[in-house]
């Protein structure tokens, strides 16, 4: 089975200063890695996602994740923040023989402080 | 394009209550799919449509979830007698891509909002 832990429940950061989101994934197969958001009252939304190749993924909003294959990792980082990325990230996986089901994690909760 | 549209957005009912959820999901997207997120914890997968039959319902928690999808359409979401432990947010998605939703992404709605009292 596969799980995913995101061991920050809650982070606040400061406006314009770095951020990394923490995720770690478990799973005996291959699996698809990406992070969902939900801004507050609205939808989840794909925010990227690793499937195969550079192990480096970028959204259009700069975010980056990198897979860490060796770590299970897949942490979510942002150079400067602002107080748009303020809301709920989540972790997920698919495994590839199976990836219609896809697996979350709790979910982090980013709060940008002015 | 409409996106995915739930309601009602947030609903409040009585342990032993029936309530009902419904989705709306994007026109032509014959791939629909529940999940829920219960009291802060991990969002998980309840079932997946394909059109109007059931793919998999592997995460139903038990038979007071009744799920159906009239036509190929909306889907409805039926909790019958609701308990405190349903408390949660219930999201819908919907995806065109047949057996790839996972890799192509969801569309996801902003979730229903369920509290039982």
């Amino acid at each position: 089975a596969q799980s995913v832990t995101q061991l920050d429940s809650q982070v606040p950061v400061f406006e314009e200063a770095p951020v990394e989101l923490r995720c770690n994934y478990s799973s005996s197969v291959s699996v698809y890695l990406f992070w969902y958001v939900q801004y507050p009252n609205q939808g989840l939304q794909l925010l990227l996602k690793y499937l195969s190749g550079s192990t480096l993924v970028e959204s259009i909003n700069g975010f980056e994740a990198e897979f860490n294959k060796s770590q299970t990792s897949f942490h979510l980082r942002k150079p400067s923040v602002h107080i748009s990325d303020t809301a709920e990230y989540f972790c997920a996986v698919a495994v590839k023989t199976s990836y219609d089901k896809v697996i979350f994690g709790p979910g982090t909760s980013l709060s940008v402080i002015p | 394009e409409a996106g995915v549209t739930q309601f009602p957005s947030h609903s409040v009912i009585e342990k032993g209550q029936t309530v009902t959820l419904r989705c709306d999901p994007i026109s032509g997207h014959d791939n629909l799919y529940w999940y829920r997120r219960v009291m802060g914890k991990e969002i998980k997968f309840l079932l997946h449509f394909v059109k109007e039959s059931k793919q998999d319902e592997s995460g139903m928690p038990n038979n007071r979830f009744l799920a159906e999808r009239t036509g190929g359409t909306y889907s409805t979401l039926k909790v019958q007698p609701a308990e405190l432990e349903d408390s949660g947010v219930y999201f819908c998605a919907s995806s065109h891509y047949e057996g790839g939703a996972g890799v192509y992404g969801y569309t996801f709605g902003s979730g229903t909002r369920l509290t039982v009292v």
